[in-house]
């Protein structure tokens, strides 16, 4: 089974604070995503990641940055936190769209649930 | 905007009915695909239909697919508490090998 894990369930910051989310997943895959969830906004692309060291801005950005050092670990870093940074992160693996016979489906981490005080 | 937009964002059923959501879609897509999320964890696939399909089958699931309105729809027969979760849609980018694009879910609460 893939598996996707994430460093923290829960995470308590305060404003201005730098934040690392840390995403591991164990199925060799070449993408990664991060998204924010928030209620009434569905799932919203930060960054995604389709090879080490290489990086594409999605939606929603700023005030985020990422790190793909390993194909395996993909980090998501909030330089200085703000408190409307406060939301369910959930970090995403995937094979690319015809790669073995893929579909590109996702393989979500549990989450993480961040609150900047 | 959002590619894919459920419909209705919340749906509540007697265990034992069906449930029907839906999802309409703006772009031309390789495929479209179905996720369900437990409250308060993350994703988890449940069934892909390609844009050549017009309908398929998991189980309790059947996904209809058609391109021409832009819609699909995601059915569970004899629905259980266990059911109850929310349902997102999520369609790739017509040219893109990896992002996908979720919509705002529906909400599925399966009375006992």
């Amino acid at each position: 089974d893939v598996k996707v894990t994430q460093s923290s369930r829960y995470l308590v910051k305060r404003t201005g604070e730098k934040v690392f989310l840390e995403c591991v997943q164990d199925m060799d895959h070449e993408n990664m995503f991060w998204y924010r969830q928030d209620p009434g906004l569905g799932l919203r692309l930060i960054y995604f990641s389709y090879d080490v060291k290489m990086k594409e801005k999605g939606d929603i950005p700023e005030g985020y940055s990422v790190s793909r050092e390993k194909k395996e670990r993909f980090s998501l870093i909030l330089e200085s936190a703000s408190t409307n940074q406060t939301s369910m992160y959930l970090c995403a693996s995937s094979t690319p769209l015809g790669a073995g016979g893929s579909y590109n489906e996702q393989f979500f981490g549990p989450g993480t649930r961040l609150t900047v005080l | 905007s959002q590619q894919g937009e459920e419909d209705p964002q919340a749906l509540s059923i007697q265990e034992g009915e069906n449930a029907t959501m839906n999802c309409s879609y703006k772009t031309s897509i390789n495929n479209l695909q179905w996720y369900r999320q437990n409250s308060g964890r993350g994703l988890v696939h449940l069934i892909l239909i390609r844009s050549n399909e017009r309908e398929k089958h998991s189980g309790r699931l059947r996904v209809t697919l058609d391109t021409s309105k832009k819609s699909s729809s995601l059915l569970i027969t004899a629905s259980r508490a266990a059911d109850t979760a929310s349902y997102f849609c999520a369609t790739d980018v017509g040219d893109s090998s990896y992002k996908l694009i979720f919509g705002s879910g529906t909400r599925l609460l399966v009375r006992p």
